[in-house]
């Protein structure tokens, strides 16, 4: 089954306590991307990946790392959470870059 | 900067009536064009797109969305909502032709309640 998986869905950390999401696909698609979801904001794009080793900066960036070293994963690090990264986040891939998303379940982020 | 406004933010309607929920995008050049659903607690499908060609593109259940491009607009619309359609909808443009060619773009999100 094609699928995004995105882990964990939950979690509940502290301020300055690096974290990771993971997300993998197992469609071989090209691009990959980051979302976060607040309300009333809709989604706003963090960091998308066109292929291997190629990433770029979205519209809300600051605070955000990625790295693209394999086709399938492509991660989502805070160095250093803060209260403001509270978030739902989602990872999302598609062929190229111009193709309809598809997207994983998401990951619920608290940071106290 | 560029932007995607979806006009309604929240929008209540009884089932059978006619829906039509606004977008607009401020880029000049060449553009995909998506609407996103996202049913409450799951993650977001589409629902259409428009690349090029006829202007009229016609997604799953039922919805449909016009692409006006001297107003910069990519209006969603089903003429008869169900309770099942309640959802939040988002439009999102991905600019084709700048430097930032990955760069997708979504609207603030319209939520859609649809009492039965």
């Amino acid at each position: 089954e094609a699928q995004v998986t995105q882990n964990p869905r939950y979690l509940i950390t502290v301020t300055g306590k690096k974290l990771t999401v993971t997300c993998s696909q197992n469609m071989n698609h090209e691009y990959m991307s980051w979302y976060r979801q607040d309300p009333g904001l809709g989604l706003r794009q963090i960091y998308y990946s066109m292929n291997v080793e190629v990433t770029d900066k979205g519209d809300v960036p600051e605070g955000y790392k990625v790295s693209r070293k394999e086709k399938r994963n492509f991660p989502l690090i805070l160095e250093s959470p803060s209260p403001n990264q509270t978030s739902l986040y989602f990872c999302a891939s598609s062929s190229r870059e111009n193709q309809p998303q598809h997207f994983g379940d998401g990951t619920r982020l608290s940071i106290l | 900067a560029q932007s995607v406004s979806q006009h309604n933010h929240h929008v209540i309607l009884s089932e059978a009536a006619s829906l039509e929920l606004g977008c607009n995008y401020s880029y000049g050049g060449t553009v995909n064009l998506f609407w996103y659903v996202q049913y409450p607690g799951q993650h977001l499908q589409l629902l259409l797109k428009y690349f090029s060609g006829d202007p009229l593109v016609k997604g799953i259940k039922g919805f449909e969305a016009e692409f006006i491009k001297s107003k910069f607009s990519f209006n969603l619309r089903k003429p008869s909502v169900q309770w099942s359609d309640t959802a939040e909808y988002f439009c999102a443009v991905l600019r084709q032709g700048s430097s930032n060619t990955g760069k997708l773009i979504f609207g603030q999100g319209t939520t859609l309640q649809v009492k039965p």
